[in-house]
């Protein structure tokens, strides 16, 4: 089953507004999780870096003004695009690894959210 | 920063048939990931490779760390209708093993 979990699955929000997304790491703490983007037909791109109770981490041309994240508790991190715009729309995917104590252990990515701005 | 070379672009191929696909990097890998996306949904974890030369096996899905550690590959034999969809190969960058870098993807299509 999912392990991540990631809400609303989609949205549509007119430009100007904002648009909050949550993910969340079912039945195991994530002190670090990963925000994707993805355009139509191209590949994902790590926007940012959320780590629990400290600031976020940007890529490279990322505006972090914009795309507020918060990671307030060990399974919920959350995305908000601010005052968005038409050029925003895309599929926004989170993901977390859960630590089993093993070196290598796997990256589990949510189901996405297409934000959709009119 | 890394890129990953994904190829080939598409494929369209008929049930039951092989499909072999594969990613080149100019620089060292030392994991190499491979998901299958479905539309509208975030990708899922196939197969993970962590040391060069490694072989491992998912049913019918099989993939190759190469020796030097700049590629790998992925083969997925007697293809079915529910393979269809995007596949990506994905490596760890930024120093740390879960900032990872996808390749462009592959879409397979499979005809009944």
């Amino acid at each position: 089953g999912a392990v991540v979990s990631q809400h609303p699955s989609r949205v549509i929000c007119k430009s100007g507004t904002s648009v909050k997304i949550e993910c969340r790491s079912l039945d195991f703490q994530a002190t670090t999780m990963f925000w994707y983007r993805q355009f139509p037909k191209q590949s994902l791109m790590l926007m940012a870096t959320s780590n629990e109770g400290s600031k976020a981490t940007y890529e490279q041309g990322v505006e972090k003004d914009k795309f507020l994240i918060n990671h307030a508790s060990l399974t919920l991190s959350t995305l908000t695009v601010t005052s968005a715009h038409p050029e925003d729309s895309s599929f926004y995917i989170c993901s977390a690894a859960r630590l089993t104590g093993i070196q290598n252990s796997p990256l589990h990515f949510g189901n996405g959210t297409r934000l959709t701005v009119t | 920063g890394q890129q990953l070379n994904q190829s080939p672009q598409s494929m369209f191929i008929q049930e039951g048939e092989d499909v072999s696909m594969n990613c080149t990097s100019s620089s060292i890998f030392n994991t190499w990931l491979w998901y299958k996306q479905d539309p509208g949904e975030g990708p899922v974890l196939l197969i993970a490779l962590y040391k060069a030369g490694e072989l491992t096996s998912n049913g019918r899905l099989t993939a190759q760390f190469g020796i030097t550690r700049k590629d790998s590959f992925l083969n997925i034999s007697a293809s079915i209708p529910s393979d269809v969809g995007i596949y990506f190969c994905a490596g760890p960058s930024g120093g740390s093993n879960y900032k990872l870098t996808f390749g462009k993807g592959t879409l397979l299509t499979v005809n009944p």
